[in-house]
């Protein structure tokens, strides 16, 4: 079956320390993965997808297909990336998602 | 247009009552999906739509769950006879066929007493 794990419910960290929050999955092809970002009192929305190759906000992600990882990074952490972050995997872009429990970063001034 | 608009923002109703929850899709996109995130999870799939057509009811948890969109616009979830396992929120999401992600709208919370 299909699964996204985050392992961590919460994660802190001080501001400017590097942040890595943790997302392996389990599926039988070849999915789409992506990170979703929720801030307080707004909308849940796509921070990146794998297939873009992109960084946003100074966020990366590599998909590790021999791990079945795909990782949210960034160096430097910031006060405004305190959020609720889901990671979540897809069969392709116009397809059900299938999103793991979540991982709230706090971030200390 | 702003984005998926989905109405009402807050439901509170009591065990056995039949609610009706709407979405409005962004213009134009003709997949629309609907999730339920219970408190302290991600959301889970329930429904998926291309235009008028149901193509995957697979999340619906039971038959008291039933959702349409019959002119591959606005859609309406509908539970019937609630029940307190049924508070949650619930997330509307729309998108294009062609390679685009899916945009969420701001949810609606149930609550079931």
């Amino acid at each position: 079956a299909q699964r996204v794990t985050q392992p961590e419910k919460l994660l802190s960290v001080f501001k400017g320390a590097p942040v890595e929050l943790k997302c392996n999955y389990s599926y039988s092809g070849s999915p789409e993965l992506f990170w979703y970002v929720q801030y307080s009192r707004q909308r849940l929305q796509l921070l990146l997808r794998h297939i873009s190759r992109e960084s946003i906000k100074g966020f990366t992600a590599d998909l590790n297909k021999g791990e079945t990882s795909f990782h949210l990074k960034k160096p430097f952490a910031q006060e405004e990336d305190s959020a609720m972050y889901y990671c979540a995997l897809s069969y392709s872009s116009a397809s059900k998602i299938i999103f793991g429990s979540g991982t709230r970063l706090s971030i200390r001034p | 247009g702003a984005g998926v608009s989905q109405s009402p923002r807050y439901k509170v109703a009591k065990r056995g009552q039949d609610v009706a929850l709407r979405c409005d899709p962004i213009s134009g996109h003709v997949s629309l999906f609907w999730y339920q995130q219970a408190l302290g999870q991600g959301p889970e799939f329930l429904t998926y739509f291309q235009n008028e057509a149901q193509l995957d009811k697979s999340g619906l948890p039971s038959d008291r769950f039933f959702a349409e969109r019959p002119e591959g616009s606005v859609s309406t979830l509908k539970i019937q006879r609630t029940q307190q396992e049924d508070s949650a929120v619930y997330l509307c999401a729309s998108s294009s066929l062609t390679d685009q992600p899916q945009h969420f709208g701001d949810g609606t919370r149930l609550s079931i007493l």
